[in-house]
């Protein structure tokens, strides 16, 4: 119930490609979905989120599509660039408060090819 | 601005000792939250702190611990180390609304227990 299931876990895509990370969950009670993205040597930074109420957030080449009814969402990445080799996390906040805790999925290692 | 800042960066330590961790927010930020992240189970959440309060905390063992000082500054102690306690260990503060929270992370404490 507190999982968020990531696939796939890696992912190679070529320069200019469009890169897609999905997620699911269970608990119907997250709140708030965030994905992260981490390079070597680095904590993970806030990427896009997006709330349950709305179905797609665009910010620049990075796109979230939520599916409400069957507990999905994912990252859409455009025009890929070998910049954004690095490992993408969705996430969940379990809702109830307000609260840091997040569920994380167990990453997707993304590689852009030049 | 700084960033969220952790010490130290890398530490090694042998099996039943004890460490702490310390993590510096960003300025003005009043939550503090601990996750482990590890190859295996990914990244995990510890607990959080606010206003020197613990609100929530992860399923791990009691010989995890951590608190909060009035600056906000928070430490993580660690105590009878096992192997399976190797792991980038990662802070994070943010502003703790009941809204959209951006989570800040430091770049870790990367432990290793021999």
């Amino acid at each position: 119930q507190q999982q968020v299931k990531q696939s796939p876990q890696s992912l190679i895509v070529q320069k200019g490609g469009i890169s897609i990370i999905n997620c699911a969950y269970e608990n119907t009670a997250f709140d708030y979905f965030p994905w992260y993205q981490q390079f070597p040597g680095k904590g993970p930074a806030l990427l896009i989120a997006i709330r349950p109420d709305v179905s797609e957030k665009k910010e620049g080449r990075f796109t979230i599509s939520f599916n409400k009814s069957a507990k999905q969402f994912s990252l859409h990445i455009m025009d890929s660039q070998p910049g954004d080799s690095a490992t993408y996390f969705c996430a969940a906040r379990p809702g109830g408060g307000a609260t840091n805790k997040l569920i994380f999925g167990t990453g997707t290692l993304l590689a852009v090819q030049p | 601005k700084a960033g969220v800042t952790q010490t130290p960066r890398y530490l090694i330590k042998t099996r039943g000792q004890q460490v702490t961790l310390s993590c510096s927010p960003i300025s003005g930020h009043r939550s503090v939250s601990w996750y482990q992240q590890t190859p295996g189970q990914g990244l995990q959440f510890l607990f959080e702190y606010f206003s020197e309060t613990q609100r929530n905390k992860g399923n791990f063992p009691g010989r995890f611990s951590g608190r909060q000082f009035s600056n906000s500054r928070s430490e993580m102690n660690v105590s009878t180390l096992e192997l399976g306690d190797s792991a980038l260990y990662l802070c994070a503060s943010s502003f703790l609304t009941a809204g959209a929270n951006v989570l800040t992370f430091g770049a870790g404490s990367r432990l290793t227990v021999l």
